[in-house]
């Protein structure tokens, strides 16, 4: 069964770069028909999807994010990563990673990492 | 953009009791990409529903999920105790995915 972990910097300085990693476990990122995305939830808010990435490099972002995300992979690490330029302290969240890997549902999530932004 | 809206906000009910809860697309959308959420305080969200009625692994039957028109419903009957957490509606449109905002399900 695939598992999923993030992991990366706690805290981050505003107008910095956030850079989170998520590793695979139990399974290849090179598997068809899995899609490996990013979300984010703000304290106490709801769910906001950030983007996600195929193995082939093939990329999906949200359009109110997208000229500040990438995504990207590492089929040798079996990871994928996320990288979110100039962040402001609305950024501060709980980052998770998930997959597709039947249908159009996150049926495998990471545990979350908190993010925080401050100076 | 399709705008998930998620009624009500807050559900009160006690054990037992069975839970209606309520997920209206501003437009028609297909079923295949509709799915249900489930989270409890510090954890992952977990996948209940996908394809607006189909189970998740490893999901019980008291959880269901059904459809009239742009209006999806997730219902919960027979409450148990570890029922009562935040429930999120999802949908996929078009390389999109978005999420409604929540319905708490808390003990009366």
């Amino acid at each position: 069964q695939v598992q999923l972990q993030e992991s990366g910097p706690g805290l981050v300085k505003p107008s910095q770069t956030l850079s989170l990693t998520c590793t695979v476990s139990g399974g290849s990122i090179s598997r068809g028909g899995y899609f490996w995305s990013w979300i984010r939830q703000h304290p106490g808010k709801g769910l906001e999807w950030i983007g996600y990435i195929y193995y082939s490099g093939t990329t999906y972002y949200n359009p109110t994010l997208k000229s500040l995300v990438t995504l990207s992979v590492d089929m040798s690490k079996n990871q994928f990563s996320l990288k979110l330029t100039s962040v402001t302290v609305a950024d501060t969240a709980v980052y998770y990673c998930a997959v597709t890997t039947a249908g159009d549902a996150f049926d495998i999530w990471g545990q979350g990492t908190m993010v925080t932004v401050s100076s | 953009e399709i705008v998930l809206t998620q009624s009500p906000g807050t559900l009160s009910l006690s054990p037992g009791e069975e839970a209606t809860l309520s997920c209206r697309t501003s437009q028609g959308v297909d079923s295949s990409y509709l799915a249900w959420y489930q989270q409890k305080p510090g954890q992952a969200p977990r996948l209940l529903i996908y394809g607006a009625s189909i189970r998740a692994t490893g999901i019980p039957d008291r959880f269901s999920g059904s459809r009239s028109g742009t209006d999806f419903t997730l219902s919960i009957s027979r409450l148990e105790p570890e029922d009562f957490a935040v429930y999120y509606c999802q949908h996929y449109d078009r390389s999109s995915y978005t999420f409604g905002q929540g319905t708490k399900l808390e003990i009366k």
